[in-house]
Protein backbone atom coordinates (compact mmCIF):
# COMPACT_ATOMS: atom_id res chain seq x y z
CA UNK A 1 0.00 0.00 0.00
CA UNK A 2 1.60 3.45 -1.00
CA UNK A 3 2.16 5.62 1.79
CA UNK A 4 1.18 9.40 2.47
CA UNK A 5 2.76 11.15 -0.50
CA UNK A 6 3.41 15.40 -0.51
CA UNK A 7 3.61 17.69 -3.56
CA UNK A 8 5.71 19.41 -3.95
CA UNK A 9 9.01 18.20 -2.15
CA UNK A 10 10.78 21.41 -2.20
CA UNK A 11 9.27 25.29 -2.74
CA UNK A 12 11.14 28.18 -2.75
CA UNK A 13 8.59 31.58 -2.51
CA UNK A 14 9.55 35.23 -2.03
CA UNK A 15 7.79 37.35 0.89
CA UNK A 16 4.13 38.34 0.29
CA UNK A 17 3.39 35.44 -2.41
CA UNK A 18 1.07 32.71 -1.22
CA UNK A 19 1.22 28.92 -1.52
CA UNK A 20 -0.71 25.80 -1.65
CA UNK A 21 0.64 22.57 -0.84
CA UNK A 22 -1.07 19.48 -1.25
CA UNK A 23 -1.33 15.83 0.55
CA UNK A 24 -2.65 12.41 -0.32
CA UNK A 25 -3.18 10.07 2.53
CA UNK A 26 -2.84 6.04 2.15
CA UNK A 27 -5.67 4.62 1.08
CA UNK A 28 -8.73 4.33 3.02
CA UNK A 29 -7.36 6.66 5.55
CA UNK A 30 -9.96 9.53 5.79
CA UNK A 31 -8.02 11.93 8.39
CA UNK A 32 -5.63 14.59 7.50
CA UNK A 33 -3.25 16.76 9.97
CA UNK A 34 -0.70 19.25 9.05
CA UNK A 35 2.29 20.04 11.15
CA UNK A 36 4.83 22.65 10.93
CA UNK A 37 8.33 21.71 12.00
CA UNK A 38 11.01 24.22 12.20
CA UNK A 39 14.71 24.20 14.36
CA UNK A 40 13.24 26.16 16.72
CA UNK A 41 9.65 25.69 17.56
CA UNK A 42 9.62 21.94 16.21
CA UNK A 43 6.85 20.04 15.35
CA UNK A 44 3.64 21.97 15.80
CA UNK A 45 0.12 21.08 14.86
CA UNK A 46 -1.67 22.63 12.19
CA UNK A 47 -4.73 21.48 11.44
CA UNK A 48 -6.84 18.25 10.78
CA UNK A 49 -9.43 17.76 8.67
CA UNK A 50 -12.07 14.98 8.35
CA UNK A 51 -14.73 14.35 6.05
CA UNK A 52 -14.16 17.59 4.46
CA UNK A 53 -14.46 19.48 7.71
CA UNK A 54 -12.05 20.86 10.15
CA UNK A 55 -12.27 18.83 13.24
CA UNK A 56 -9.15 20.71 15.10
CA UNK A 57 -6.97 23.61 14.60
CA UNK A 58 -3.78 24.52 16.06
CA UNK A 59 -2.43 28.03 17.06
CA UNK A 60 -1.67 29.55 13.66
CA UNK A 61 -2.18 32.79 12.42
CA UNK A 62 -4.96 32.61 9.82
CA UNK A 63 -2.97 33.14 6.76
CA UNK A 64 -2.53 29.05 7.42
CA UNK A 65 -5.50 27.70 5.97
CA UNK A 66 -6.38 24.31 4.24
CA UNK A 67 -9.23 22.18 2.77
CA UNK A 68 -10.11 18.72 2.32
CA UNK A 69 -11.60 16.97 -1.19
CA UNK A 70 -14.13 14.18 -1.34
CA UNK A 71 -11.48 11.70 -2.42
CA UNK A 72 -9.88 12.68 1.08
CA UNK A 73 -6.85 14.63 -0.54
CA UNK A 74 -5.76 18.33 1.29
CA UNK A 75 -4.40 20.86 0.12
CA UNK A 76 -2.78 23.51 2.64
CA UNK A 77 -2.72 27.24 1.77
CA UNK A 78 -0.59 29.83 3.41
CA UNK A 79 -0.82 33.66 2.27
CA UNK A 80 1.11 36.37 2.48
CA UNK A 81 4.22 34.39 3.36
CA UNK A 82 6.82 35.69 5.95
CA UNK A 83 10.79 34.57 6.33
CA UNK A 84 9.40 32.50 9.83
CA UNK A 85 6.78 30.47 7.50
CA UNK A 86 9.94 28.83 6.06
CA UNK A 87 9.96 25.15 7.51
CA UNK A 88 9.31 21.54 6.48
CA UNK A 89 5.37 21.11 5.80
CA UNK A 90 3.88 17.91 7.05
CA UNK A 91 1.19 15.80 6.81
CA UNK A 92 0.06 12.99 8.53
CA UNK A 93 -2.94 10.36 8.00
CA UNK A 94 -5.01 7.95 9.98
CA UNK A 95 -8.10 5.27 9.17
CA UNK A 96 -9.88 7.52 12.48
CA UNK A 97 -11.15 4.09 14.05
CA UNK A 98 -12.07 6.01 17.58
CA UNK A 99 -10.95 8.51 20.05
CA UNK A 100 -6.98 8.09 18.84
CA UNK A 101 -5.81 6.63 15.56
CA UNK A 102 -2.08 6.38 14.73
CA UNK A 103 -1.01 9.04 12.31
CA UNK A 104 1.50 7.81 9.23
CA UNK A 105 3.59 11.08 8.03
CA UNK A 106 4.17 11.91 4.20
CA UNK A 107 8.17 13.21 3.13
CA UNK A 108 7.21 16.38 4.00
CA UNK A 109 7.13 19.81 1.83
CA UNK A 110 10.18 21.47 2.46
CA UNK A 111 9.25 25.60 1.78
CA UNK A 112 11.56 28.37 1.55
CA UNK A 113 10.47 31.87 1.90
CA UNK A 114 13.00 34.84 0.74
CA UNK B 1 2.03 23.06 26.68
CA UNK B 2 4.13 20.71 24.66
CA UNK B 3 6.29 17.40 26.56
CA UNK B 4 9.12 18.00 28.23
CA UNK B 5 11.63 15.38 26.85
CA UNK B 6 14.69 13.56 28.45
CA UNK B 7 17.44 13.82 27.98
CA UNK B 8 18.23 16.34 24.62
CA UNK B 9 21.03 13.99 23.50
CA UNK B 10 22.59 10.82 23.48
CA UNK B 11 25.06 8.52 22.45
CA UNK B 12 25.59 5.43 22.75
CA UNK B 13 27.71 2.36 21.49
CA UNK B 14 26.04 -0.79 19.34
CA UNK B 15 24.60 -3.13 22.12
CA UNK B 16 24.16 -0.44 24.85
CA UNK B 17 20.93 0.50 26.12
CA UNK B 18 18.42 3.45 26.36
CA UNK B 19 15.86 5.53 28.00
CA UNK B 20 13.95 8.24 26.61
CA UNK B 21 11.23 10.10 29.23
CA UNK B 22 8.33 12.30 27.92
CA UNK B 23 6.52 14.29 30.69
CA UNK B 24 3.29 16.06 30.33
CA UNK B 25 2.24 18.74 32.85
CA UNK B 26 -1.55 17.96 31.07
CA UNK B 27 -3.83 14.89 31.74
CA UNK B 28 -3.44 12.56 28.68
CA UNK B 29 -5.43 10.11 26.62
CA UNK B 30 -2.25 8.78 24.82
CA UNK B 31 1.19 9.19 24.07
CA UNK B 32 2.61 8.17 20.34
CA UNK B 33 6.03 7.58 20.04
CA UNK B 34 8.19 8.66 16.60
CA UNK B 35 11.70 8.18 15.06
CA UNK B 36 12.71 10.73 12.47
CA UNK B 37 16.08 10.45 10.62
CA UNK B 38 17.91 13.83 8.74
CA UNK B 39 15.70 14.74 6.15
CA UNK B 40 13.25 12.08 6.45
CA UNK B 41 9.46 11.78 7.80
CA UNK B 42 9.02 10.83 11.53
CA UNK B 43 8.41 7.17 11.52
CA UNK B 44 5.66 5.93 13.99
CA UNK B 45 6.93 3.47 16.79
CA UNK B 46 4.23 2.37 18.92
CA UNK B 47 0.73 4.11 20.91
CA UNK B 48 0.32 3.86 24.49
CA UNK B 49 -3.15 4.60 25.67
CA UNK B 50 -3.99 5.88 29.63
CA UNK B 51 -3.83 2.59 31.43
CA UNK B 52 -0.58 2.01 32.07
CA UNK B 53 -0.17 -0.14 28.99
CA UNK B 54 3.79 -1.49 28.09
CA UNK B 55 3.86 -2.04 24.13
CA UNK B 56 6.71 -3.55 22.86
CA UNK B 57 8.09 -3.42 19.20
CA UNK B 58 11.47 -5.85 18.79
CA UNK B 59 13.57 -4.79 20.70
CA UNK B 60 11.86 -1.05 21.37
CA UNK B 61 9.04 -0.90 24.26
CA UNK B 62 7.28 1.68 26.00
CA UNK B 63 5.34 2.29 29.38
CA UNK B 64 3.03 4.94 30.05
CA UNK B 65 2.46 6.07 33.75
CA UNK B 66 -0.74 7.80 34.13
CA UNK B 67 -0.93 9.10 37.49
CA UNK B 68 2.39 10.88 36.51
CA UNK B 69 1.70 11.87 32.63
CA UNK B 70 4.82 10.43 31.82
CA UNK B 71 5.85 7.37 28.82
CA UNK B 72 9.31 6.16 28.47
CA UNK B 73 10.72 4.76 26.02
CA UNK B 74 13.13 1.75 26.12
CA UNK B 75 15.66 1.04 23.44
CA UNK B 76 17.54 -2.17 24.41
CA UNK B 77 20.74 -3.86 23.06
CA UNK B 78 20.61 -0.86 20.67
CA UNK B 79 21.76 -0.79 16.37
CA UNK B 80 23.22 0.91 14.23
CA UNK B 81 19.81 1.82 12.66
CA UNK B 82 18.26 3.23 15.74
CA UNK B 83 20.10 6.68 15.18
CA UNK B 84 17.59 9.24 14.69
CA UNK B 85 15.75 12.28 16.77
CA UNK B 86 13.26 10.73 18.51
CA UNK B 87 9.53 12.81 19.24
CA UNK B 88 7.01 11.84 21.79
CA UNK B 89 3.36 13.52 20.98
CA UNK B 90 0.72 13.58 23.24
CA UNK B 91 -2.99 13.65 23.08
CA UNK B 92 -4.55 15.61 25.85
CA UNK B 93 -8.30 14.40 27.43
CA UNK B 94 -9.66 17.63 26.04
CA UNK B 95 -7.72 17.94 22.81
CA UNK B 96 -8.14 14.34 20.90
CA UNK B 97 -6.45 13.59 17.58
CA UNK B 98 -4.32 17.01 18.47
CA UNK B 99 -0.72 15.81 18.74
CA UNK B 100 1.76 17.88 20.59
CA UNK B 101 5.27 16.86 20.45
CA UNK B 102 8.15 17.23 22.81
CA UNK B 103 11.26 18.52 20.91
CA UNK B 104 12.55 15.72 20.64
CA UNK B 105 15.82 13.45 21.55
CA UNK B 106 18.53 12.88 18.85
CA UNK B 107 20.21 9.44 19.54
CA UNK B 108 23.52 8.74 17.73
CA UNK B 109 24.59 4.49 17.88
CA UNK B 110 28.27 4.51 17.32
CA UNK B 111 29.86 0.95 16.60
Amino acid sequence: KAGVTQTPRYLIKTRGQQVTLSCSPISGHRSVSWYQQTPGQGLQFLFEYFSETQRNKGNFPGRFSGRQFSNSRSEMNVSTLELGDSALYLCASSLDRGNTDTQYFGPGTRLTVL
Amino acid sequence: QQPVQSPQAVILREGEDAVINCSSSKALYSVHWYRQKHGEAPVFLMILLKGGEQKGHEKISASFNEKKQQSSLYLTASQLSYSGTYFCGTESLNSARQLTFGSGTQLTVLP
